[in-house]
């Protein structure tokens, strides 16, 4: 089936460095990926949609220049959380629609941690 | 505009007793599709079913049920004979299929917690 590797699983960082997550298809071609994030025990907030060659489409109240991201490839998005501030920490999930039965597949999360 | 609730924040119940998680949700859309998704405290999300909007049919897949009602813009979602392994929160989403990115929009959860 179609997966999506997202890394890294994990990251602390410094608060006022950046911060690059990355998600890939690895066996077939996502021309559109949605980046969420999830504070704890709260729901799964659509933060924006990449589309392969053009900009990505924020949602409103998302601020572009402080969630970077980057649809270079049929294959890989990035999200860049710049100038990371303790608030910024989050679980993010990227997603892709597959085309097959089950529509989307996500990746396994990136858990940031700002200190 | 489209939007997903799930009014349980919580439901804890004993092993073997069945469960149903509620979902309601609202589309200005004729074609869409539903879904329901695990989320372990790991973090992933596992998916569990997708049903577009024309098919009304309940499914059954072990013990895991879904009720589709259009009427109550309903998709409710059974557990039968729950077991610990269970525990977990469970997303209901909607996408509108006739928008051309098919963004996916989550309600809040329920998080279920089966006890032995």
């Amino acid at each position: 089936g179609a997966v999506v590797s997202q890394h890294p699983s994990r990251v602390i960082c410094k608060s006022g460095t950046s911060v690059k997550i990355e998600c890939r298809s690895l066996d077939f071609q996502a021309t559109t990926m949605f980046w969420y994030r999830q504070f704890p025990k709260k729901s799964l907030m659509l933060m924006a949609t990449s589309n392969e060659g053009s900009k990505a489409t924020y949602e409103q109240g998302v601020e572009k220049d402080k969630f970077l991201i980057n649809h270079a490839s049929l294959t890989l998005s990035t999200l860049t959380v710049t100038s990371a501030h303790p608030e910024d920490s989050s679980f993010y999930i990227c997603s892709a629609e597959t085309g097959l039965n089950y529509g989307y597949t996500f990746g396994s999360g990136t858990r940031l941690t700002v200190v | 505009a489209q939007k997903v609730t799930q009014a349980q924040t919580e439901i804890s119940v004993v092993e073997k007793e069945d469960v149903t998680l509620d979902c309601v949700y609202e589309t200005r859309d004729t074609t869409y599709y539903l879904f329901w998704y695990k989320q372990p405290p790991s973090g992933e999300l596992v998916f569990l079913i997708r049903r577009n909007s024309f098919d009304e049919q309940n499914e059954i897949s072990g013990r895991y049920s879904w009720n589709f009602q259009k009427s109550t813009s309903s998709f409710n979602f059974t557990i039968t004979a729950s077991q610990v392994v269970d525990s977990a929160v469970y997303f209901c989403a909607l996408s509108e299929a006739s928008y051309n990115t098919d963004k996916l929009i989550f309600g809040t959860g329920t998080r279920l917690q089966v006890f032995p």
